[in-house]
């Protein structure tokens, strides 16, 4: 079975500052990856999402993340945070076999941004 | 606009009481899925479904029941058998099997007390 694993439970940024959150895989196969960003009491938005191809894929906001097969690895990447920014994020892998149909989710990484 | 609603926002639940989650979609997807979110636990699926009139249990399909009568509608019932409910409930969507490069789209949950 899969299983995804975000090593940070919260870290913390200042405004400005770059940025990088670490997700790793455990998938026999292909994976689908993905990232989403979730707000206190809100849903779950679509960062990016990773399939085949390019292993650098951009996403909204200004978010990008990279597929490492060797590392196992979908870290997600943003140059220059905002304020705005501050939220929790999940990084998910979906059975490459049958799309999307079932995701496992890793347990979250919260973000703090300081002025 | 296309969505997914989830009602009520709030919902509070006496021991012993069953209580009803409405899930509800319009963006014509096939699969729907109910996931329960704890405080550092990530999302954990509880039920889904690929196709009206089916679906399958999740990972914690205990204590909970589902039904998919209508395309746009994928209930979750939370029975007096879930010893431990209260939680923030999620309801998501995606296209068909088909097109399995469609990412899972959320709603903005319900969260679940006892009273």
């Amino acid at each position: 079975a899969q299983s995804v694993t975000q090593p940070d439970i919260h870290i913390t940024v200042s405004e400005g500052a770059s940025l990088e959150l670490r997700c790793n895989y455990s998938y026999g196969a292909t994976p689908y990856l993905f990232w989403y960003v979730q707000s206190p009491g809100q849903g779950l938005q679509l960062l990016l999402k990773y399939f085949s191809g390019d292993t650098l894929v951009q996403g909204i906001k200004g978010f990008e993340a990279e597929f490492k097969r060797s590392q196992s690895s979908f870290n997600l990447r943003k140059p220059s945070v905002h304020w705005s920014d501050a939220a929790e994020y999940f990084c998910a892998v979906g059975i490459s076999n049958f799309g999307n149909e079932k995701l496992t989710f890793g347990t979250g990484t919260r973000l703090t941004i300081i002025p | 606009d296309g969505g997914i609603t989830q009602s009520p926002k709030y919902l509070f639940r006496k021991e012993g009481q069953n209580v009803t989650l409405s899930c509800e979609q319009n963006l014509n997807h096939d699969a729907m899925y109910w996931y329960r979110q704890d405080p550092g636990q990530g999302l954990r699926l509880i039920y889904y479904s690929q196709i009206v009139n089916d679906f399958q249990k999740g990972d914690i399909a205990e204590g909970y029941s589902v039904s998919r009568e209508k395309k746009e509608s994928f209930p979750l019932t939370v029975t007096s058998a879930q010893k431990n409910p209260t939680a923030f409930y999620l309801c998501a969507s995606s296209p068909p099997r088909r097109t399995g490069d469609q990412p899972q789209h959320f709603g903005d949950g319900t969260r679940l007390s006892i009273l």
